[in-house]
């Protein structure tokens, strides 16, 4: 089955500075891969994903990059801000027999940005 | 805006006590899923459903099972809990577009 592994565990970064974070995956054949971010004591929330047709997306300060050859993406955060602080999970999935995406996550970058 | 309820955000249970967790989502989506979120493993995926009555296993079904009466409702169920099933537990629906709906979670501890 799909394994997806995630790094860094932990990153600090200045507000301002900018953040990658980056995930593998070993299944040729999923094709989505979203990011969520999960706040202090909140549910995750999708915040940006990208389909295997496509290399790069961008969502203002965000951006997600899909290399399907070396079967790796990565997200990309500009300018960070006190409020980018959460837990953020990658993920990866293809369509089962059943049509829907079964996700398989990361196991989370903790992204810590001081002011 | 989809809305997704658990019936607990915090239950304290007793080892050997069955127990119950509900998810109730609100915009008629067919499938749903039971995760566990433990520090440094992530989300894990327990058990989906994508109809009522269908269920699979998703990745570690292991102690747990699950029930789908209705559409709009998806249930984990502990038959005998134990210390190990101490953790995090979230239901999420899945819209037309990929996007999965997470309820706010129920921390469940057993002592």
């Amino acid at each position: 089955g799909e394994n997806v592994e995630q790094h860094p565990s932990t990153l600090s970064v200045q507000e301002g500075d900018s953040a990658v974070i980056k995930c593998t995956y070993s299944d040729s054949a999923s094709n989505y891969f979203p990011w969520y971010k999960q706040e202090l004591g909140k549910r995750p929330q999708l915040i940006i994903d990208i389909r295997s047709n496509v290399g790069e997306k961008k969502d203002q300060r965000i951006a997600v990059t899909l290399n399907k050859t070396a079967k790796h993406f990565s997200l990309h955060i500009t300018e960070t801000q006190p409020e980018d602080s959460a837990v953020y999970f990658c993920a990866a999935s293809r369509a089962m027999n059943t049509g829907f995406q079964k996700l398989v996550f990361g196991t989370g970058t903790r992204l810590l940005v001081s002011p | 805006d989809v809305k997704v309820t658990q019936s607990s955000r915090y239950l304290v249970k007793r080892t050997g006590e069955k127990v119950f967790l509900e998810c109730v989502q609100d915009m008629d989506h067919e499938n749903m899923f039971w995760y566990r979120q433990d520090p440094g493993l992530g989300l894990r995926l327990i058990y989906f459903s994508y109809d009522v009555k269908m269920k699979e296993k998703g990745d570690i079904p292991e102690g747990y099972s699950v029930s789908r009466e209705k559409k709009e409702r998806f249930s984990l169920i502990l038959e005998s809990a134990s210390t190990n099933q101490t953790s995090m537990y979230l239901c999420a629906s899945l819209g037309s577009s990929y996007e999965q709906y997470f309820g706010p979670g129920t921390r469940l501890t057993v002592t």
